[in-house]
């Protein structure tokens, strides 16, 4: 399985953007890059997710580049809510599919 | 609310001892998953099952088994109980093996 590496912790401020990177450099043409959060006592929660171009949903974007070895989880203004480990994860478009977190990152976020 | 349940919330148990976690699925997702959490680790993959056959394997004990019925329903297994297998464990749903994924709240084991 291909892995990915991100900082162990980031702290920001609330109201202001986030970024978020990640690591990928073995990356295969056909991996998908997730991108899940799970918010303290709670079940891991899908975020976002991607293959080659840039995408946008209403609680991120997601910035991947062009040669796919990193991508960036950009929260554009973050709310205590968002205190949250944020994983990002490489998922194979065929065969077994297999969803394998890695350590994640812990994401506080300041008043 | 994702619309996977887990039941039950919680479980205290002895070692040595049976268990079985019970997931109930999102209507109409055909891919279950399984998650071991423990304090001092991350987010453990189990094993996944599609449509009722196991389509992937992670760290999965011997002592621990899992299967998806007709009805897309899965359960875990847990036999011969060690302290160690505390944990929180989690079951989560997607349409298929590729699409997201939605997790329920867990099963907060405890083995005393």
């Amino acid at each position: 399985d291909a892995k990915t590496t991100q900082p162990n912790s980031m702290e920001s401020n609330e109201e202001e953007p986030v970024h978020l990177p990640c690591n990928h450099s073995t990356i295969s043409g056909t991996d998908y890059i997730h991108w899940y959060r799970q918010l303290p006592s709670q079940g891991p929660e899908y975020v976002i997710h991607g293959l080659t171009s840039n995408v946008n949903n209403r609680m991120a974007s997601l910035a991947i580049a062009e040669d796919r070895k990193s991508s960036t989880l950009i929260l554009h203004r973050a709310t205590l809510r968002d205190a949250a480990v944020y994983y990002c994860i490489l998922r194979r478009a065929q065969g077994a599919q297999k969803l394998v977190f890695g350590q994640g990152t812990r994401l506080t976020i300041n008043p | 609310d994702s619309g996977v349940t887990q039941t039950p919330k919680h479980l205290i148990t002895a070692t040595g001892q049976r268990v079985t976690l019970r997931c109930s699925p999102r209507s109409g997702d055909l891919s279950v998953y399984w998650y071991q959490q423990s304090l001092d680790q991350g987010l453990q993959f189990l094993i996944q099952y599609y449509n009722g056959e196991e389509r992937a394997k992670g760290n999965i004990l011997e002592r621990f088994s899992a299967q998806q019925f007709p009805d897309l329903h899965s359960e875990l297994n847990l036999s011969s109980l060690e302290l160690g297998d505390s944990a929180l464990y989690f079951c989560a749903s997607s349409v298929t093996g590729g699409t997201e994924a939605f997790f329920g709240q867990g099963t907060r084991l405890t083995v005393v």
